[in-house]
C-alpha cells in the first residue's frame, strides 16, 4: 500500500465548477500537508500548506485536512481553464523527506 | 519562474552510459532536493543535500550519486543507464532543509534513455 493515495483521473469539468481534489494517507504521523499544482513540462509549484487538521482558504482555493479519517481535500471554486494542471498532494512528519501523492489531472473545459 | 536552475533540459542517451544533471537553487537556500518523475511511479524524492552535506535519502537507486559543492550547487549522477531510467528528474530547493520548509521546484531535466 502506497503511503499517499491519489486518484490520477483525469478530471473534467465545466469552467465556473467546484473542483474537489482528494488524498489519502495511512501515516498517522503525517503533521504537514501541501498541495502543488504541475503545468505540462513544468516543475510543481506549492499552492497550498497545512499544517495538522483544519481548513485553510487562499483566494479560490481551500485545503481542507481531516486527520481522524486521515483526508486530504482542496477545493477549487470558480474553476477557470487556466487551473487545468496536475495536482499533487504531499505530506510529511515534519522530518525531511516528503511524500507525494501521483497527482491528479484537472481539465477545465471552457 | 521559481528561481531555480536545471540544465541541460533534454537529455538522450543509450543504454549503459553516464550523465550529470546539474541544479542551482535559489539565492539564499542552502537545502537541495533531487526528484524522480516517472508515468508509473510518480514523483519520488531521491536524495536530499543542506549546505553541502547528505541529509536524507529516499528511493534512490546505487547506480546513482549527489553531491552538493561549497558554491551551493547540486549535481546528480546516473551511471550505468538502462531504459526505465527515462524520466523527468527535477531539483528543489529551501532556505533551511526541515519539513517546514516551502520547497521550490526547477523546471526539470528530461531524461531519455535509448
Amino acid at each position: 500500500q502506497k503511503e499517499v493515495e491519489q486518484d490520477p483521473g483525469p478530471l473534467s469539468v465545466p469552467e465556473g465548477a467546484i473542483v474537489s481534489l482528494n488524498c489519502t494517507y495511512s501515516n498517522s504521523a503525517f503533521q504537514y500537508f501541501m498541495w502543488y499544482r504541475q503545468y505540462s513540462r513544468k516543475g510543481p509549484e506549492l499552492l497550498m500548506y497545512t499544517y495538522s487538521s483544519g481548513n485553510k482558504e487562499d483566494g479560490r482555493f481551500t485545503a481542507q485536512v481531516d486527520k481522524s479519517s486521515k483526508y486530504i481535500s482542496l477545493f477549487i471554486r470558480d474553476s477557470q481553464p487556466s487551473d487545468s494542471a496536475t495536482y499533487l498532494c504531499a505530506t510529511h512528519t515534519g522530518g525531511f523527506k516528503t511524500i507525494f501523492g501521483a497527482g491528479t489531472r484537472l481539465f477545465v473545459k471552457a | 519562474d521559481s528561481g531555480v536552475t536545471q540544465t541541460p533540459k533534454h537529455l538522450i542517451t543509450a543504454t549503459g552510459q553516464r550523465v550529470t544533471l546539474r541544479c542551482s537553487p535559489r539565492s539564499g537556500d542552502l537545502s537541495v532536493y533531487w526528484y524522480q518523475q516517472s508515468l508509473d511511479q510518480g514523483l519520488q524524492f531521491l536524495i536530499q543535500y543542506y549546505n553541502g552535506e547528505e541529509r536524507a535519502k529516499g528511493n534512490i537507486l546505487e547506480r546513482f550519486s549527489a553531491q552538493q559543492f561549497p558554491d551551493l550547487h547540486s549535481e546528480l549522477n546516473l551511471s550505468s543507464l538502462e531504459l526505465g531510467d527515462s524520466a523527468l528528474y527535477f531539483c528543489a530547493s529551501s532556505v533551511a532543509g526541515t519539513g517546514a520548509d516551502t520547497q521550490y521546484f526547477g523546471p526539470g531535466t528530461r531524461l531519455t534513455v535509448l
